[in-house]
């Protein structure tokens, strides 16, 4: 079945470090690709997505490109701020499967710090 | 702006209790969703909804059901409230846009069974 492996946490950086946070994903149609962020005491919002191969999601200086090759939707931000610490998800769905049929990673927790 | 309200932020139940989550959303959209959010695990779907009175199982619906009588409002019941249903609770909605199928996120009830 169609299941997201993301890099386990927890990640600290200092203000304004580059941020990577990788994510691997299997599947055996072609699915849609998302980042979620999950602030303290908040629900999910989405932060990107993209929809096909070679695609570039962005949002808020976040980018995620999906990398059919390599089976990869690796989240990256040149300069991360003290407000971009939360949780990250990243998650696919399969539209030729069930688009109901979200699968999300375990998450991973970054901290920024000044 | 999509809003998806959740009933409690925080409940506090006893073992044995029958416990109703109640979700509600105000953009017409004809999925619901019910999840549960533990460490380490990520997001696990209990439940989803695609439109009234219809609803189909996700991983891990043992002790659960649900309902949904209105459109716009899902519930999760705990039949018999244990200790391992400890958790956060996050409810979503979805429509199709464009070829994926956006999830939008409730602020999550944090559920403590003593």
């Amino acid at each position: 079945g169609n299941s997201v492996t993301q890099m386990e946490g927890p990640v600290t950086l200092s203000e304004e470090a580059f941020l990577t946070i990788n994510c691997t994903y299997t599947a055996t149609g072609y699915p849609s690709l998302f980042w979620y962020v999950q602030y303290p005491g908040e629900g999910l919002q989405l932060l990107l997505k993209a929809t096909k191969a070679d695609d570039k999601g962005s949002n808020k200086g976040f980018e995620a490109t999906y990398r059919k090759e390599t089976t990869s939707f690796h989240l990256e931000k040149g300069s991360v701020q003290v407000s971009d610490s939360a949780v990250y998800f990243c998650a696919l769905s399969d539209p030729l499967r069930n688009n109901n049929d979200m699968r999300f990673g375990a998450g991973t927790r970054l901290t920024v710090k000044p | 702006d999509v809003k998806v309200t959740q009933s409690s932020r925080y409940l506090v139940k006893r073992t044995g209790e029958k416990v109703f989550l109640e979700c509600v959303q105000d953009m017409d959209h004809e999925n619901m969703f019910w999840y549960r959010q533990d460490p380490g695990l990520g997001l696990r779907l209990i439940y989803f909804s695609y439109d009234v009175k219809m609803k189909e199982k996700g991983d891990i619906p043992e002790g659960y059901s649900v309902s949904r009588e209105k459109k716009e409002r899902f519930s999760l019941i705990l039949e018999s409230a244990s200790t391992n249903q400890t958790s956060m609770y996050l409810c979503a909605s979805s429509v199709a846009s464009g070829s994926a199928y956006e999830q939008y996120f409730g602020p999550g009830t944090r559920l403590t069974v003593t």
